[in-house]
């Protein structure tokens, strides 16, 4: 079936490090792509999304490009903040039929200290 | 505008016992989410609904949850019978349509005893 690996569980930064999550998906066809970010205590908030190779995706100064040779589609970020600090969710959408429905990796949690 | 809401935000119950989780998707979204999330599995799907028809009922979750959607504004999810291994943070999320964000709402933690 269709899933999501996130690598890393757990990352930890200082302020105005650049930061990479890692997500690469398996799955046929073109899933759409998302990222999504919780916050303690809050649902998952949508950051992006891209639904075609090449397609970057951005939101709030993290970015992501679509790639379909490696299959992944990698959180980056050049600068960041204490308040970035949340759990990072790559998603695909379903690529048979409606990307309604998602399925999520396991997330990422980063921590920034400031 | 309104977000999704989610009651209660807390719920504690002891083993055998039958819950209710409510959810108010975003007025005039097509598609409603229940997820389940833990530390463990993270976020896994239980039902979705489109224009309130059920279009998946979480396979491994079908023999105790039973979400609906009582009218376009308004879900539920009964567990029934609750076991402890059914505490986790149960969470709603409405979409306009295909292809579009999901909104979440702030979850109801279930703790059961």
């Amino acid at each position: 079936g269709d899933s999501v690996t996130q690598t890393e569980g757990q990352v930890a930064l200082s302020e105005e490090d650049f930061l990479t999550i890692h997500c690469n998906y398996s799955a046929s066809g073109y899933p759409a792509l998302f990222w999504y970010v919780q916050y303690p205590g809050e649902g998952p908030q949508f950051l992006f999304r891209a639904s075609r190779d090449k397609e970057k995706g951005s939101s709030r100064g993290f970015e992501a490009t679509y790639n379909k040779e490696t299959t992944s589609f990698h959180l980056q970020k050049a600068s960041v903040q204490e308040s970035d600090s949340a759990v990072y969710y790559c998603a695909l959408g379903d690529p048979g039929g409606s990307n309604a429905k998602l399925t999520f990796g396991k997330g990422t949690k980063l921590s920034v200290k400031s | 505008d309104a977000g999704v809401t989610q009651t209660p935000r807390h719920e504690v119950a002891e083993k055998g016992q039958t819950i209710i989780l409510k959810c108010e998707p975003v007025s005039g979204h097509n598609d409603l989410f229940w997820y389940r999330q833990t530390k463990i599995q993270g976020l896994e799907l239980l039902s979705y609904f489109r224009s309130k028809s059920l279009m998946e009922d979480g396979g491994a979750f079908k023999d105790r949850f039973k979400a609906e959607m009582l009218n376009s504004s308004f879900s539920t999810l009964k567990i029934q019978p609750t076991e402890p291994k059914d505490s986790a943070v149960y969470l709603c999320a409405s979409s306009l349509m295909d292809w579009d964000e999901q909104y979440f709402g702030p979850g109801t933690r279930l703790t059961v005893l």
